[in-house]
């Protein structure tokens, strides 16, 4: 059975780092790409970027590109997500993803979400 | 990026009704779009793919359709257990964008 675990919640300063891990389980690690979307408190949902656990290529919303960092530990089966210059409109709850089977893009497998708060 | 409009915002029903949710891209997406239902507290669970295929283990009274620009999400018949928050999302370009959401209840 496919599982993703997230690490548990932050909070942050205005202009802190934050990194989110996440850890598949249930499946070969490198067989999926996983994702990193996010939604505010009452919003919809915002991807920010995905990467490519076979050879650590990555992707990146260009509203993100500058602040993002999506990186893989293929020896403990980890994929994590660094946003920087942390801001309070980055108050969300952020979710890994993984896609179902021959796909990119839906996202079949979420994680339970890691809620950031950024505030002074 | 493209531009995804969902409507209505939110949206009462009875249990037993007939809902439908609309999806309007900004763009020509073909048949890139997928449904997701969002409990609170939850993530996303994924119903429909390329528009209007059930994903596996999802309920048939849940259906979608469209190409193009113009897509719709039906609930042929609402259960109590449908109340959440229903999202489109396309994926013919990255980055691959969402509705703003149809809130769901019971009347």
């Amino acid at each position: 059975q496919v599982h993703l675990v997230q690490s548990g919640p932050e909070v942050k300063r205005p202009g802190a780092s934050v990194k989110v891990s996440c850890e598949p389980s249930g499946y070969i690690f490198t067989d999926h790409i996983v994702h990193w979307l996010r939604q505010a408190p009452g919003q919809s949902l915002e991807w920010l970027g995905w990467i490519r656990t076979t050879n650590g290529k990555t992707g990146y919303s260009k509203q993100f590109e500058d602040r993002i960092t999506i990186t893989r530990d293929t020896s403990a089966s980890r994929v994590y997500m660094e946003l920087t210059s942390l801001r309070s409109e980055d108050t969300a709850v952020y979710f890994c993803a993984r896609p179902q089977s021959g796909s990119y893009w839906r996202f079949g497998f979420w994680g339970q979400g890691s809620l950031v708060t950024v505030s002074s | 990026d493209i531009r995804m409009t969902q409507s209505p915002s939110s949206l009462s029903a009875s249990v037993g009704d007939r809902v439908t949710i609309t999806c309007q891209a900004s763009h020509d997406i073909n048949k890139y779009l997928n449904w997701y239902q969002q409990k609170p507290g939850k993530a996303p669970m994924i119903l429909i793919y390329d528009a209007s295929n059930l994903e596996t283990g999802v309920p048939s009274r849940f259906s979608g359709s469209g190409s193009g620009t113009d897509f719709s999400f039906t609930i042929s018949s609402l259960q109590p257990e449908d109340i959440a928050t229903y999202y489109c999302q396309q994926y013919d370009n990255v980055p691959p964008t969402f509705g703003q959401g149809t809130r769901l209840d019971i009347k």
